[in-house]
């Protein structure tokens, strides 16, 4: 089962900026938060991960609470083409524990 | 250049019969995964493989089985077709971890599965 829990769906205004949460308050010390998206009838892409500190890359931000029990996605500017599926997963490393275990998502709506 | 490619993207077929897809990666990874997506759109892990070890999630059916002629290829056979198995197939690639942990999966463009 996923350890994740988001919204089912959010809407955002083009160009403004997408914040997504997800709470994960089982994660154990040495488990990442990874973002991953799914655009319609697309394979899913990676988009960030982080495992206590703050990353930014050129897609999104990760925002991790210092406990670790929850997270934020940013999309800055958020853009019609970030219409999509996000999901939030935590996930160990090692065999079975590696694998990326996806909960149902927060739909993404960008709207003009 | 595309990283993962898998074929067919389409697959319509009937039940009974026995089929592959297949999933090749270009981007020297060692870790391979296919996944299932039915159509509430939950996305689930069948399998991954690398070298060394296959795992099998235990939900799997013994009908599906991956078979991995190299380390860039990991193709899916599925015998005796249902018409449960109508779902999107995805094949994923990752490099081993080693001892960061960190195993980003890159994903195909997926294979639609339709069983008659």
């Amino acid at each position: 089962d996923a350890k994740t829990t988001q919204p089912p769906s959010m809407d955002c205004a083009e160009g403004r900026a997408a914040n997504l949460p997800c709470n994960h308050s089982t994660i154990s010390g040495n488990e990442y938060v990874y973002w991953y998206r799914q655009i319609h009838s697309q394979g899913p892409q990676y988009i960030i991960h982080g495992l206590k500190n703050n990353e930014t890359n050129e897609m999104a931000s990760l925002i991790i609470t210092e406990d670790r029990k929850s997270s934020t996605l940013i999309l800055p500017h958020a853009t019609l083409r970030d219409t999509a599926v996000y999901y939030c997963i935590v996930r160990g490393y090692g065999g079975s524990q590696g694998n990326l275990i996806f909960g149902k998502g927060t739909k993404l709506s960008v709207k003009p | 250049d595309t990283a993962v490619s898998q074929t067919p993207k389409y697959l319509v077929t009937q039940m009974g019969n026995d089929k592959s897809i297949k999933c090749e990666q270009n981007l020297g990874h060692d870790t391979m995964y296919w996944y299932k997506q039915d159509s509430k759109k939950f996305l689930k892990i069948m399998f991954s493989y690398n070298n060394k070890e296959l795992i099998i999630n235990e939900t799997v059916p013994n009908r599906f089985s991956p078979k991995s002629p190299d380390k860039a290829h990991l193709n899916l056979h599925i015998n005796s077709l249902e018409l449960g198995d109508s779902a999107v197939y995805f094949c994923a690639s990752s490099q081993d971890p080693g001892t960061s942990g960190i195993k980003t999966q890159y994903f195909g463009p997926g294979t639609r599965l339709l069983v008659l």
